[in-house]
């Protein structure tokens, strides 16, 4: 229940092709989806969130897409650039203060 | 950056030792919630404080203890290490319970355990 899964686990992707990450959850009570952006030897930075009440938000070349009968949502990366090969970690914050993660997606964008 | 320090960067103990980490919150942030994060893992919550009293506990036994001062920074205590505490801690802060758009991570401190 306080799981949230994603997939892939890793992707390689050509320079100005789509990025897509999926992640699933289980529980409703979940009200606030981020996404993360985490390269080697930093901390987890905010790249972009959504509540269920949107369907879409879009900033810059990154998109979330939430469908929330299906609790699913995904981060598209348009024109994805070489500079975006990272670990994606979507997560998931509920009635309780505390995100719950996804396990990561490692992006690797080749010229 | 985030505005959020932690020290030291790296560490080397030893199974059985007793380690402290610290993590210097955001200006005007009073929360500040740790993680632990496993090689090729999503972190994982490990307790959160507000205001100096600790609010929320995620599943980590009671050798995981903290502390945050008056001026908001925090302490992540792990006694009796062992192997698997191997990975890289994060601290994160924000501002009041609940407000979960202004979490921000420190660069973490990366703990081996021999």
């Amino acid at each position: 229940q306080q799981q949230v899964k994603q997939s892939p686990q890793s992707l390689i992707v050509q320079k100005g092709g789509i990025s897509i990450i999926n992640c699933a959850y289980e529980n409703t009570a979940f009200d606030y989806f981020p996404w993360y952006q985490q390269f080697p030897g930093k901390g987890p930075a905010l790249l972009i969130a959504i509540r269920p009440d949107v369907s879409e938000k879009k900033e810059g070349r990154f998109t979330i897409s939430f469908n929330k009968s299906a609790k699913q949502f995904s981060l598209h990366i348009m024109d994805s650039q070489p500079g975006d090969s990272a670990t994606y970690f979507c997560a998931a914050w509920g009635n309780t203060d505390k995100l719950i993660f996804g396990t990561g997606t490692r992006l690797q964008v080749f010229p | 950056e985030t505005g959020v320090t932690q020290s030291p960067t790296h560490l080397i103990k030893t199974r059985g030792q007793q380690v402290t980490l610290r993590c210097s919150s955001q200006s005007g942030h009073n929360t500040v919630s740790w993680y632990q994060q496993a090689l090729g893992q999503g972190p994982q919550f490990i307790f959160q404080y507000y205001r100096e009293e600790e609010n929320g506990r995620g599943n980590f036994p009671p050798r995981f203890s903290g502390l945050q001062f008056p001026n908001y920074s925090s302490e992540l205590n792990v006694n009796a290490l062992e192997l698997d505490d191997s990975a890289l801690y994060l601290c994160a802060s924000s501002f009041g319970q609940g407000v979960k758009e202004t979490q921000y991570f420190g660069p973490g401190t990366r703990l081996l355990v021999l």
